[in-house]
């Protein structure tokens, strides 16, 4: 089944305790994308790949970082998490010509 | 910062209403895009629309994409309660790989 995967789905930690949320997609998509939804702001953009090892910033990239190792895979760091950063987190992948997102379940982090 | 602005933000109808949801914005997209989301699932794309004056259909949902490629709408005839959920426009900048988001139409139906 095509899909994008991400873990873990629930998290909840103290403010400056480094974490990492995981996204997998097995539909061989070059595009990545990372972001973040709040109440009345609807989703914004952290980071986006173009590819294996090109990275690129979206809207709100501050006290976020992403690396893309491989094609599948496009985790998100938070170094030192902070009580703004609390959010539900979408990862999304498409083929590069469309753009067309496809999401993952989210997942959703509360910083104490 | 580009933005693209949707309205409006909440709306609450009974079945078999007509409605109309917009996507605006002073910059021009590639393409724009439509999803729509249920609680506690990410959104699932509904449409893609690429040219100037583009109109598509999805069953009782309409699309339109703006001649200038600036603004889009969605129409929704008849809705039905089925039709409940958060609905999204998205600009495409550019082929460049940024996405812009509107900030939702939640959408509730009751029978």
């Amino acid at each position: 089944e095509a899909q994008v995967t991400q873990n873990p789905r629930y998290l909840i930690t103290v403010t400056g305790k480094k974490l990492t949320v995981t996204c997998s997609q097995n539909m061989n998509h070059e595009y990545m994308s990372w972001y973040r939804q709040d109440p009345g702001l609807g989703l914004r953009q952290i980071y986006y790949s173009m590819n294996v090892e090109v990275t690129d910033k979206g809207d709100v990239p501050e006290g976020y970082k992403v690396s893309r190792k491989e094609k599948r895979n496009f985790p998100l760091i938070l170094e030192s998490p902070s009580p703004n950063q609390t959010s539900l987190y979408f990862c999304a992948s498409s083929l590069q010509r469309t753009y067309e997102q496809y999401f993952g379940p989210g997942t959703r982090l509360t910083v104490t | 910062t580009q933005l693209l602005e949707q309205s409006p933000q909440f709306l609450s109808i009974q079945e078999g209403e007509n409605l109309t949801v917009y996507c605006n914005s002073s910059s021009v997209f590639s393409s724009l895009q439509w999803y729509r989301q249920e609680p506690g699932e990410g959104p699932v794309l509904l449409v893609t629309v690429v040219t100037g004056g583009e109109v598509k259909k999805l069953k009782r949902l309409t699309f339109q994409f703006g001649d200038a490629r600036k603004d889009s709408s969605l129409h929704i005839t008849a809705a039905q309660p089925g039709d409940t959920g958060l609905y999204l426009c998205a600009g495409v900048y550019n082929q460049g790989g940024k996405l812009i988001f509107g900030q939702g139409t939640e959408l509730s139906v009751k029978p």
